[in-house]
């Protein structure tokens, strides 16, 4: 069964470095979505694209946070620089498209820890 | 605006006896989806269930059965005979149909531990 993938699975970092995520989402899926999971709460998202182009990234803290999707297949999420309330597990998500294809399948997530 | 609220942070249940979940949305939206995932320790999250709007019909899978209320805007969740396995923090999760995004509002879960 196809499967997102994500890596690293686990990360941590000092506070003020740079940190980036990578995600390979389902083969032929053209909506990839990265949402940011806080301990104790429900996911929210980041950033969406549409193939390479960015559809949603109105909560994504454009000062530290930058992410990309260059050729419309995998995605790197960057921040930089860390700070210690970025601590928390950043998911990977992707879909066919949205509406009645909208159905997201997770990666198994990034924890990140920043000291 | 759009809200999931999870009223129940956790629950204990000992093996074998049935559960509810509980989800209230808000939406101004007439057309929308709803979601339950389910998360395990391991982190990942797995997609267990999508019901759109216009179908109020309740839906049976094996142990599983979900319970769409529009009127009351509730999308209840029971597991019946629940197993150790069960064990996770169950998220729902709403989202706008057809809209500009299709990001999903996520509720706070609930964790639940079955006992052995």
């Amino acid at each position: 069964e196809a499967e997102v993938a994500q890596s690293p699975r686990y990360k941590i970092t000092e506070k003020s470095q740079a940190v980036a995520f990578w995600c390979d989402p389902i083969s032929g899926h053209a909506t990839l979505y990265w949402y940011r999971q806080i301990l104790g709460q429900g996911p929210e998202l980041l950033v969406q694209f549409q193939d390479e182009s960015v559809v949603d990234d109105s909560q994504l803290p454009k000062d530290r946070f930058s992410a990309e999707r260059l050729k419309g297949v995998d995605s790197t999420l960057k921040i930089q620089p860390a700070e210690l309330g970025d601590s928390a597990m950043y998911l990977c998500a992707s879909s066919l498209g949205w509406g009645l294809q909208g159905e997201q399948y997770f990666g198994p997530g990034t924890r990140l820890t920043v000291t | 605006a759009q809200k999931v609220t999870q009223a129940q942070t956790e629950i204990s249940v000992v093996e074998k006896e049935d559960v509810t979940l509980d989800c209230v949305y808000e939406t101004r939206d007439t057309t929308y989806y709803l979601f339950w995932y389910k998360q395990p320790p391991s982190g990942e999250l797995v997609f267990l269930i999508r019901r759109n709007s216009f179908d109020e019909q309740n839906e049976i899978s094996g142990r599983y059965s979900w319970n769409f209320q529009k009127s009351t805007s509730s999308f209840n969740f029971t597991i019946t005979a629940s197993q150790v396995v069960d064990s996770a923090v169950y998220f729902c999760a709403l989202s706008d149909y057809g809209g500009a995004t299709n990001k999903l509002i996520f509720g706070t879960g609930t964790l639940l531990a079955v006992q052995p």
